[in-house]
C-alpha cells in the first residue's frame, strides 16, 4: 500500500514570495491534515479536512496561508506571501476515519526555507 | 499550559539494552488516545505505538511498549533490545475530542526526545 507522497521535498524562497506544496494521501483515507513543524519542535496541525470539508483550521494564519481539497482527495496548501517564520517542515497525514483512536499516517514533509 | 511534556532532550543508550522515554500529559476528557512517533533524520513521521484511554492493558507492538499510568497521565514509551536504526527524534502526542460538533480530534504533540543508540 502507498504512503502519503508529498512534493516538492525541498524549497527555498524569498521572503514575500508565494509558495504551495502538495499533498496526495493513502487511498481511501477521508481525512487529511496539514502540519507545520518549526525546528526544535514538535508539530503543530494547521488545518484538518474530512473529504473537501474544512473540519478544523483554528491555527491556520489565513491572512497568508490557504489550503483546498477540491475532490476529497489531494491536497495543496499555499503562502502568499511568506515571511521568514515560516521556515519550517510541512507535514501531511492522513487517517481512515477522524476518530479519537484511529491512527494519522505522516508523508516525508516538505522542507521550506524563506531567506 | 503545554498539554504534552517530554523532559528528556536527549537520551543515550548502549546498544541491546532498554531505554524509556518519558511522556505526560493534561487533558480534562474522558475520551482520548495517545501515540508515540519516531521521526528519522529523513524527517518522516513514524506511527509506533497507539493507547486508549479506556485501555486497560498496556499497549506492545513488538520492541516497543507503553508505560500507562492512568492516574499519574503518563505515557512512557519503552524500547526493548535497542538497535543502532533505533536513533532518531521521538514524539509522544494525545488526541483529544473537540466538541466541535464537527467530529474534529485535534493530535497534540510534545517537544520530542532526541535517542541515540551508542554501539
Amino acid at each position: 500500500e502507498a504512503g502519503v507522497a508529498q512534493s516538492p521535498r525541498y524549497k527555498i524562497i524569498e521572503k514575500r514570495q508565494s509558495v504551495a506544496f502538495w499533498c496526495n494521501p493513502i487511498s481511501g483515507h477521508a481525512t487529511l491534515y496539514w502540519y507545520q513543524q518549526i525546528l526544535g519542535q514538535g508539530p503543530k496541525l494547521l488545518i484538518q479536512f474530512q473529504n473537501n470539508g474544512v473540519v478544523d483550521d483554528s491555527q491556520l494564519p489565513k491572512d497568508r496561508f490557504s489550503a483546498e481539497r477540491l475532490k476529497g482527495v489531494d491536497s495543496t496548501l499555499k503562502i502568499q506571501p511568506a515571511k521568514l517564520e515560516d521556515s519550517a517542515v510541512y507535514l501531511c497525514a492522513s487517517s481512515l476515519t477522524p476518530t479519537s483512536e484511529e491512527t494519522q499516517y505522516f508523508g516525508p514533509g516538505t522542507r521550506l526555507l524563506v531567506l | 499550559a503545554q498539554k504534552i511534556t517530554q523532559t528528556q532532550p536527549g537520551m543515550f543508550v548502549q546498544e541491546k539494552e532498554a531505554v524509556t522515554l518519558d511522556c505526560t500529559y493534561d487533558t480534562s476528557d474522558q475520551s482520548y488516545g495517545l501515540f508515540w512517533y519516531k521521526q528519522p533524520s529523513s524527517g518522516e513521521m513514524i506511527f509506533l505505538i497507539y493507547q486508549g484511554s479506556y485501555d486497560e492493558q498496556n499497549a506492545t507492538e513488538g520492541r516497543y511498549s507503553l508505560n500507562f499510568q492512568k492516574a499519574r497521565k503518563s505515557a512512557n514509551l519503552v524500547i526493548s533490545a535497542s538497535q543502532l536504526g533505533d536513533s532518531a527524534m521521538y514524539f509522544c502526542a494525545m488526541r483529544e475530542t473537540l466538541y466541535s460538533g464537527a467530529g474534529s480530534y485535534q493530535l497534540t504533540f510534545g517537544k520530542g526526545t532526541k535517542l541515540s543508540v551508542i554501539p
